[in-house]
């Protein structure tokens, strides 16, 4: 059965730290892992990550794939209260068809 | 451009009652997806459309159907609601077979949905 588990599940920090999202995946027929991040409402999308071992960067986030052990972290360094949010991973088949997410890592940015 | 749509933004029912949630996209996206969210379980997905007149179960698909009415717009009706079926329900969309950022989902802005 594919699945996608993420840790820490929740995650308490200070503005300023750096942190580090896990996600391992067993998703059938495996082309990409995705996160987003959601606030209040939808999720919006951070990264898509495709080939193993390249760095994705979006100013203080980046990503990076690991096909050979079926993971991927999200760094967020330097955080802010904006940050806070939860972070959703998920792996995606050759299709494009089946989406699976993880549970969510819940971040909290202390000022 | 709106991107993904839903109505309603909120909905409670009782138990039996039947609604149907709509969703919308004007991305020409041959993709659409229903998810539902509870609290510590991520997104599950209940149904998905490859593309317009094909409709597939997804991971949670009972209580639910679903209607691809045209290449825009996907519905997901519970024909006798139960309160298990409490939730936020994301109607999502994407254009897989495109380069770049193929299978990146959009969502709409979701469903409440409170069955007495």
């Amino acid at each position: 059965e594919d699945k996608v588990v993420q840790s820490p599940l929740s995650l308490v920090v200070h503005e300023g730290d750096t942190v580090t999202l896990n996600c391992s995946y067993e998703v059938t027929n495996f082309r990409s892992l995705l996160w987003y991040k959601q606030e209040k409402k939808a999720p919006t999308f951070l990264f898509m990550l495709t080939s193993s071992g390249i760095e994705k960067k979006s100013g203080r986030l980046s990503s990076i794939l690991d096909k050979k052990e079926l993971f991927s972290i999200l760094n967020i360094t330097a955080t802010q209260t904006g940050d806070s949010a939860v972070y959703l991973c998920a792996g995606v088949d050759n299709y494009g068809q089946n989406f699976v997410f993880g549970p969510g890592t819940r971040l909290s940015v202390l000022p | 451009n709106a991107g993904v749509t839903q109505t309603p933004k909120f909905q409670v029912l009782k138990t039996g009652q039947s609604m149907t949630l709509q969703c919308a996209q004007d991305m020409n996206h041959n993709s659409m997806y229903w998810y539902r969210q509870d609290p510590g379980m991520g997104l599950r997905l209940i149904y998905y459309s490859a593309s317009e007149g094909t409709t597939d179960k997804g991971e949670v698909p009972n209580g639910y159907n679903v209607s691809r009415l045209n290449k825009r717009e996907f519905s997901l009706r519970l024909e006798s609601a139960a309160p298990s079926q409490t939730s936020v329900y994301f109607c999502a969309s994407s254009d897989f077979r495109s380069s770049g950022r193929a299978n990146e989902q959009f969502f709409g802005p979701g469903t409440r949905l409170t069955v007495l």
